[in-house]
C-alpha cells in the first residue's frame, strides 16, 4: 500500500527553535509538495519540487524555512527559529509528473502538527 | 494565475439527502480540477479529478461532480449521505500546462445529520 509518510506526526517545541520536518514520497513519485494548513489561510502552498530541482518556493519566508531534497526518497523542511505563528499543520504530497501523460493527483502524507510556544 | 473559491464554509444536510458543496474556478484555459476530502486528524485523501471527456466526474465513496464550463463550477455531489461523510472538503485546480501545483479553495466543512 503506496503511501506518503511523514514525520513527526505531532510535534510542541519552544520559540526559537529549530524544526525538521520530513517526507518519504511514494516510491516513483517525480514531484513533492510542501503544503501548511490554518485555519485562517486554509491549505498553502510553501514550496515543491521535480526531480528533487526546487521548482518554486515563493510561498515560504525565506528568512526561516528551508526546503530540501537530500534525495529521491526523502524531502525536508525546516523552520529555524521557529515563532509562535509557524504553528499548522505541515503536509507532504507525492505525484507523478509524466511527459505528455494526462495529468494525476497528488497523494498526502498524514501530516505533521507543530505547535510552537 | 488559477484560483478556486468555496462558497460555503459549512453545509448541513440530513442522513439520507442529497448534498452539494459548490466549487467555482478561475484559469486560464482548460482546466484541471480535483475534490479532497480531510477526515479529522487525517491529510487529504483523493476523491476524484476531471481532466477531460464527460462532464459528470464518478468518484469514490459514491461522490459525483459535474463540471460545467459556462458557470466555470465543478460541485460535488452524492444522492444520498450518510454520517461518515462529515468532512472537510477541498476543490482544487491545476492549469492545463500541468506544470504547476495545485491550487486549493477554503475547505467546506459538510456535517451530515442523522
Amino acid at each position: 500500500d503506496a503511501r506518503v509518510t511523514q514525520t513527526p506526526r505531532h510535534k510542541v517545541t519552544e520559540m526559537g527553535q529549530e524544526v525538521t520536518m520530513r517526507c518519504q514520497p511514494i516510491l516513483g513519485h517525480n514531484t513533492v509538495f510542501w503544503y501548511r494548513q490554518t485555519m485562517m489561510q486554509g491549505l498553502e502552498l510553501l514550496a515543491y519540487f521535480r526531480n528533487r530541482a526546487p521548482l518554486d518556493d515563493s510561498g515560504m519566508p525565506k528568512d526561516r524555512f528551508s526546503a530540501e531534497m537530500p534525495d529521491a526518497t526523502l524531502a525536508t523542511l525546516k523552520i529555524q527559529p521557529s515563532e509562535p505563528r509557524d504553528s499548522a499543520v505541515y503536509f507532504c504530497a507525492s505525484g507523478l509528473r509524466r511527459q505528455g501523460a494526462r495529468n494525476t493527483e497528488a497523494f498526502f502524507g498524514q501530516g505533521t502538527r507543530l505547535t510552537v510556544v | 494565475a488559477q484560483s478556486v473559491a468555496q462558497p460555503e464554509d459549512q453545509v448541513n444536510v440530513a442522513e439520507g439527502n442529497p448534498l452539494t458543496v459548490k466549487c467555482t474556478y478561475s484559469v486560464s484555459g482548460n482546466p484541471y480540477l480535483f475534490w479532497y476530502v480531510q477526515y479529522p486528524n487525517r491529510g487529504l485523501q483523493f476523491l476524484l479529478k476531471y481532466i477531460t471527456g464527460d462532464n459528470l466526474v464518478k468518484g469514490s465513496y459514491g461522490f459525483e461532480a459535474e463540471f460545467n464550463k459556462s458557470q466555470t463550477s465543478f460541485h460535488l455531489k452524492k444522492p444520498s449521505a450518510l454520517v461518515s461523510d462529515s468532512a472537510l472538503y477541498f476543490c482544487a485546480v491545476r492549469d492545463p500546462s500541468g506544470n504547476t501545483p495545485l491550487v486549493f479553495g477554503k475547505g467546506t466543512r459538510l456535517s451530515v445529520i442523522a
